[in-house]
């Protein structure tokens, strides 16, 4: 069971801000490094798998990047929208390929 | 494809009673997680299969719990007898390793356990 630590917890913003999160991992035993979008009520959906150290990933507004050597990825927001609030959780999984999930960032976009 | 189907989507019942959450995986995938959300401690994994074999259940709680896939298109996670410390969402998912996979899991819609 790996150590995976997501911050802030929780995270409020105006519609148009930019926003980033961070997701802290062991270094050690690393397979892929997996983000999630969580809307309350619904199920998670993925975003983005990145298994190389540099790897960054585009999806929109929405970009990831990461760093297996010191075991960070970030998750950027650029001009958050309203549809943007959910909950953002990182999962790396090791060679066994299970995912262990963070505690997650809980984004707030008001209007 | 209609997703991760997870039947049922609702269930309450009584302390002791046994209970039998059902999925179905997405066609052609042969990974299958079976996840359980808590408020303390987030979203777990329980158990996962490949091609229909448990490869690792040591997040299963305790023998109360099992889980079984006898075929690539269904799967249970069974609680018996079941204590209001289960109430829980429970969550399948299912994945495929292939070309052109990213190895993301696609999360049915769960299964939301309320134990009396």
């Amino acid at each position: 069971i790996l150590n995976v630590e997501q911050s802030p917890q929780s995270l409020h913003v105006q519609e148009g801000d930019s926003t980033n999160f961070t997701c802290s991992f062991p270094s050690s035993n690393f397979y892929a490094l997996h983000w999630y979008r969580w809307e309350t009520a619904k199920s998670p959906e993925a975003l983005f798998v990145m298994t190389l150290n540099g790897d960054e990933k585009k999806k929109g507004r929405i970009s990831a990047t990461l760093n297996t050597k010191e075991g960070y990825s970030y998750l950027y927001i650029k001009g958050s929208q309203p549809e943007d609030s959910a909950t953002y959780l990182c999962a790396p999984s090791g060679s066994a390929r299970q995912l262990t999930f963070g505690s997650g960032t809980q984004l707030t976009v008001l209007p | 494809d209609a997703g991760v189907i997870q039947s049922p989507r609702h269930e309450v019942t009584e302390m002791g009673q046994e209970v039998t959450l059902r999925c179905k995986p997405i066609s052609g995938h042969d990974y299958l997680f079976w996840y359980r959300q808590t408020m303390m401690r987030g979203l777990e994994l329980l158990i996962y299969f490949n091609n229909n074999v448990p490869i690792d259940d040591s997040g299963m709680p305790e023998d109360r719990f099992s889980a079984k896939m006898p075929n690539a298109s269904f799967s249970t996670l069974k609680i018996q007898p079941s204590e209001p410390r289960d109430s829980a969402v429970y969550f399948c998912a299912s994945s495929f390793l292939g070309q052109g996979s990213m190895d993301e899991q696609f999360f049915g819609p769960g299964t939301r356990l309320t134990v009396l």
